[in-house]
């Protein structure tokens, strides 16, 4: 069925280290594309978006990579932090309003 | 601004009681969502709410019911609470004219159903 889902459920890495956190998506329709951290016991916070008809979009640490030829996108975190460490999810809008679909998850552990 | 804020933050039922969860927002949005967080597994949508008076069914709908009176509130509502109902429940909004989807969240309720 269709769907969002992670690679990986758990990534850990070393402090300082790049994290690359992947998600797939099946529905071709999907035009929008975004990334959240959750911290323990705290709700769901944006962390950068892109739209399908972009292939890279970078903030503050963080560039999101889209490819639509293999519905693939991912999150990379330059010089990862203690402070990183939470779970990362993904959702696409499949042209449906607001309304987001959201991936599994995956949890980032940063070893000091 | 508050943002989105929800109560109560915890709850304790017994299995067939009923219990409302409040979820409000300061940001004028007009689109409003309940989801419901289980472990190891991402956000699924019960409800959700394009504008004042308006509501429609999510993903996983059923054993929940919800009203959107006034624009900044959305309330979920659980007539007879099942164990299977136990989890951690988010509330979020978007604007409608945004160019962006993005989704603001409350801090979640986390109920248990006994």
């Amino acid at each position: 069925g269709e769907s969002v889902g992670l690679h990986l459920p758990t990534l850990s890495v070393q402090e300082g280290d790049n994290s690359i956190i992947n998600c797939a998506y099946s529905n071709s329709a999907s035009d929008y594309f975004i990334w959240y951290k959750q911290e323990s016991g705290k709700g769901p916070q944006f962390i950068i978006d892109i739209r399908s008809n972009m292939d890279k979009r970078q903030g503050q640490r963080v560039t999101v990579l889209l490819n639509k030829t293999v519905k693939h996108l991912s999150l990379q975190i330059a010089a990862t932090q203690p402070g990183d460490s939470a779970v990362y999810f993904c959702a696409e809008n499949r042209n449906q309003g607001g309304k987001l679909i959201f991936g599994q998850g995956t949890e980032l552990s940063v070893k000091p | 601004n508050a943002g989105v804020t929800q109560t109560p933050k915890f709850r304790v039922l017994k299995t067939g009681q009923s219990m409302t969860l409040l979820c409000a927002q300061d940001m004028n949005h007009e689109y409003m969502y309940w989801y419901r967080q289980d472990p190891g597994m991402g956000l699924r949508l019960i409800h959700y709410s394009v504008g004042e008076g308006t509501t429609a069914k999510g993903e996983v709908p059923d054993g929940y019911n919800v009203s959107r009176l006034k624009k900044q509130n959305f309330l979920l509502g659980l007539e007879s609470a099942a164990p299977s109902q136990t989890s951690v429940y988010f509330c979020a909004s978007s604007s409608r004219t945004s160019s962006s989807y993005e989704q603001y969240f409350g801090p979640g309720t986390r109920l248990t159903v006994t």
